[in-house]
């Protein structure tokens, strides 16, 4: 089954603490995402990826962390969290060769730092 | 840089009433736009897209959305609402060549029987 998953699903941690969020797809596809959901704000881009080493900062970068040294895997990294990154976490991939430009999304994982 | 606006934060809306859901977007040539619903826990799941050509779009769950240039508008809606429509709705927007995607704040739709 094509999927998007995400590890764990809920985390509640400590701040300063360091800790990473897992996703993976098993679809081949080259582009993925992170973003955070918050109330009132919707999906905000954290980083996205266009290929494996190909990283770049998406709308609210500040305090994460991401590499991708598989195509498949795409882990975020709180390396110091903070309160004001308590929120609900989505993984996305999509095909840079499909037309559709449609991206898959993970279960999502709810973070909570206190 | 693209952006989206929904300017329903909730709706209620009666099972078997129709339902319709405004987005409206701001980029300055054809965006590709999207609808996703979330229900509750879940993640998010593509309901219908727009690229090019036909304004009106299909999508699933009986869904269809229109896009209207003149009016920056890709509004979604549904002649008869069940209550597993009972979801928050996002609305987003890309740009051709682009992957970035920007979503609206989402709106909220309770369904009451």
């Amino acid at each position: 089954e094509a999927q998007v998953t995400q590890n764990p699903r809920y985390l509640i941690t400590v701040t300063g603490k360091k800790l990473t969020v897992t996703c993976s797809q098993n679809m081949n596809h080259e582009y993925m995402s992170w973003y955070r959901q918050d109330p009132g704000l919707g999906l905000r881009q954290i980083y996205y990826s266009m290929n494996v080493e190909v990283t770049d900062k998406g709308d609210v970068p500040e305090g994460y962390k991401v590499s991708r040294k598989e195509k498949r895997n795409f882990p975020l990294i709180l390396e110091s969290p903070s309160p004001n990154q308590t929120s609900l976490y989505f993984c996305a991939s999509s095909s840079r060769t499909a037309p559709s430009y449609e991206q898959y999304f993970g279960p999502g994982t709810r973070l909570t730092v206190t | 840089a693209q952006s989206v606006t929904q300017p329903d934060i909730h709706i209620t809306v009666s099972e078997g009433a129709s339902l319709e859901l405004r987005c409206n977007y701001s980029y300055g040539a054809t965006p590709y736009l999207f609808w996703y619903v979330q229900s509750p826990g879940q993640g998010l799941q593509l309901l219908l897209k727009y690229f090019s050509g036909d304004t009106l779009v299909q999508g699933i769950k009986g869904f269809e959305a229109e896009f209207k240039r003149s009016q920056s508008s890709f509004n979604l809606r549904k002649p008869s609402v069940h209550w597993s429509d009972a979801a928050e709705y996002f609305c987003a927007v890309g740009a051709p060549n682009d992957y970035k995607l920007s979503f609206g704040a989402g709106t909220t739709v309770t369904v009451r029987a």
